[in-house]
């Protein structure tokens, strides 16, 4: 079975702070995604890579970063916490084929910005 | 641009009702649909995808959910839900090679 592992359930920062939030997949997927999940907005794609060192923006990338040095790792970067970025994070990889085999994701980190 | 729509935000059924939820999506082309569910505290995962063929597709757990081309439509049904089944519920369809859009969700609350 895949495993898209996120490196922390929870978390609370403060307003200002850098934050890091960290993904790893242990098949080999060539596309990993992040998004964040909010009550009655469904999930929203902020940055997804398809390769080692590419990435591309999605649909609310302001605010934040990502990072892929590492095919099975993908970092996703608040460089200064704000509150409206408190939320649910979600991490997700795609088998080489793309999207239309469906995605698996991480269980997810809630954000808490203080 | 493309679009999914659930057009519940909120279901509450009792045990043994019957369920369906409604997605319409978008796009005209060609399009891998799906359904994922979110148990309460669990990650997101697989509960069925189309991809071609018999449009009456099936899922784990009793689900199914029938492709209705000329409706743009993909809407999950179960005959009989039990309390384990309350979870969030969302609809999504490729938007690229990449990518799938998502819709917003359905919360569904199963009454003991």
């Amino acid at each position: 079975d895949v495993k898209v592992t996120q490196s922390s359930r929870y978390l609370v920062k403060r307003t200002g702070e850098k934050v890091f939030l960290e993904c790893v997949q242990d098949m080999d997927h060539e596309n990993m995604f992040w998004y964040r999940q909010d009550p009655g907005l469904g999930l929203r794609l902020i940055y997804f890579s398809y390769d080692v060192k590419m990435k591309e923006k999605g649909d609310i990338p302001e605010g934040y970063s990502v990072s892929r040095e590492k095919k099975e790792r993908f970092s996703l970067i608040l460089e200064s916490a704000s509150t409206n970025q408190t939320s649910m994070y979600l991490c997700a990889s795609t088998r080489p084929g793309g999207a239309g085999y469906g995605y698996t994701f991480g269980s997810g980190t809630r954000l808490t910005v203080v | 641009a493309q679009s999914v729509s659930q057009h519940n935000h909120h279901v509450i059924l009792s045990e043994a009702a019957s369920l369906e939820l409604g997605c319409n999506y978008s796009y005209g082309g060609t399009v891998n649909l799906f359904w994922y569910v979110q148990y309460p505290g669990q990650h997101l995962q697989l509960l069925l995808k189309y991809f071609s063929g018999d449009p009456l597709v099936k899922g784990i757990k009793g689900f199914e959910a029938e492709f209705i081309k000329s409706k743009f439509s993909f809407n999950l049904r179960k005959p009989s839900v039990q309390w384990s089944d309350t979870a969030e519920y969302f609809c999504a369809v490729t938007r690229s090679n990449y990518q799938l859009i998502w819709g917003a969700g359905t919360k569904l609350i199963i009454k003991p």
